[in-house]
């Protein structure tokens, strides 16, 4: 079974600063997705950016950006510029290609210091 | 707004009591999902509709969860005899069975239960 791991319950940054979030999976396939969920204290959930496993390039969306690394199975998330609006708790989720559920991480709560 | 919606946003209940909720998904969107999230975990998959179709359930699911899609439209999710571990918010997503953009999931607000 595929699992999702992030490692770092917490993490905090100053506004302005930028900040890196961790996530490791585990899978035997070779063509997946994997996204960045966000979820505000309000608790809805908001895509942040995804990556299909077959582009090398890392995916980035304005502030947002990944590192994907296929062979470490590693998809990290930078925060550029940070913002007080970017406080939130920060899903990894990974999705098989032919499949239909995603699997999420435990979570990463990231503060936004003034 | 035409994104998913759910109702209630809140339900309170007594152990034993069954409750149903309710999702919209976005209009055009054919997949329908049911998620289950607890405090300070990730979501947990349920269940996944493709138009009126159940086509996977979770082991999580147990026989006193049943979820239905009638005409492949709005999807209600129905709790039996409800207990004090079914407390959590569950969480209704919708996606387009579609390769470009990759098949993403968009989250309603989600309905959180609480059995007392």
């Amino acid at each position: 079974a595929q699992t999702v791991t992030q490692s770092q319950p917490e993490m905090s940054v100053q506004e302005a600063e930028t900040v890196t979030l961790s996530c490791t999976y585990d899978t035997s396939e070779s063509d997946y997705y994997l996204f960045w969920y966000k979820q505000p204290p309000s608790r809805q959930m908001i895509l942040v950016i995804r990556q299909e496993a077959y582009k090398q390039q890392n995916a980035t969306e304005n502030r947002f950006s990944v590192n994907f690394q296929k062979a470490a199975k590693s998809f990290s998330l930078k925060i550029s510029d940070s913002q007080l609006g970017d406080a939130a708790m920060y899903f990894c989720a990974y999705k098989e290609t032919s499949g239909s559920r995603l699997t999420f991480g435990e979570g990463t709560q990231l503060t936004v210091n003034p | 707004d035409t994104g998913v919606s759910q109702d209630p946003r809140h339900k309170i209940t007594k152990r034993g009591q069954n409750v149903t909720f309710r999702c919209d998904p976005i209009s055009e969107h054919n997949r329908l999902y049911w998620y289950r999230q607890t405090l300070g975990q990730g979501p947990e998959f349920l269940t996944y509709f493709q138009n009126e179709a159940q086509l996977e359930k979770s082991r999580l699911l147990s026989d006193r969860f049943s979820a239905e899609r009638p005409k492949g439209s709005f999807s209600t999710l129905e709790i039996q005899r409800t207990e004090q571990g079914d407390s959590a918010m569950y969480l209704c997503a919708s996606s387009q069975n579609s390769r470009a953009p990759p098949d993403t999931q968009y989250f309603g607000p989600g309905t959180r239960l609480t059995v007392l």
